[in-house]
């Protein structure tokens, strides 16, 4: 079954720690992203990558950061610079600019 | 600066109906746009999407209306059931801007049986 993966669906954090999110897919889409979603809110693009080696800093960057080693995999890490981290975590990919993004199913994080 | 706007947070329509969902863009270089339909705890899934070359692009039930000149687009439902009740997104992207995609802030969308 093709698709995109993310782990774990439901992470905490404690004050002051890093944590990093998962995702991989096995679609052969260049491009990957990184949403977050507040609660009653729309999708807001924290990071993104084109090509493997290389991605930029979407609206809300701060306090993230990506790695793209591999084609199928753009892990996100929450630094404990970020300041608000309670969200729902959303990966999404594609073949790039012009066609269909598709999701993963979410990250939850909370911090406690 | 929200670039893509839904100015309405939630619809209320009766079953078997028509929805409209309403999509603004400030970017003129937007060529490509998309509505996603979400449940809660899940992620977006596609519905329709349409480029800046055409003004209409249906799918059964779903129909993507592109006003260039207003920079508007819209989604028609018709006929609403009551399974289609979800937030509903727009986005957009513009090759100039690499991959990058900007989503609205969603409409919520109830369909009374």
């Amino acid at each position: 079954d093709g698709g995109i993966t993310q782990s774990p669906k439901y992470l905490f954090r404690k004050e002051g720690q890093n944590v990093t999110l998962s995702c991989e897919q096995n679609l052969n889409h260049d491009a990957m992203y990184w949403y977050r979603q507040d609660p009653g809110q729309g999708l807001r693009l924290i990071y993104y990558s084109q090509i493997v080696n290389d991605f930029q800093k979407g609206d809300i960057a701060e306090g993230y950061s990506v790695s793209r080693e591999k084609k199928e995999s753009f892990p996100l890490t929450v630094t404990s610079a970020q300041k608000n981290p309670t969200a729902f975590y959303l990966c999404a990919s594609s073949m790039g600019h012009g066609n269909t993004i598709y999701f993963g199913e979410g990250s939850w994080l909370t911090v406690v | 600066d929200q670039q893509v706007k839904q100015n309405s947070p939630s619809l209320s329509v009766q079953e078997g109906r028509i929805s409209i969902l309403n999509c603004d863009y400030t970017n003129s270089m937007f060529d490509y746009f998309l509505w996603y339909k979400k449940y809660p705890a899940e992620g977006p899934t596609f519905l329709i999407s349409i480029s800046s070359i055409k003004d209409k692009n249906e799918d059964g039930r779903f129909t993507v209306f592109l006003n260039k000149s207003a920079k508007h687009l819209s989604l028609h439902i018709v006929p609403s059931q009551p399974g289609d009740s979800a937030v509903y997104f727009c986005a957009a992207s513009a090759f100039t801007g690499g991959f990058k995609t900007i989503f609205g802030a969603g409409t919520r969308l109830f369909v009374k049986a």
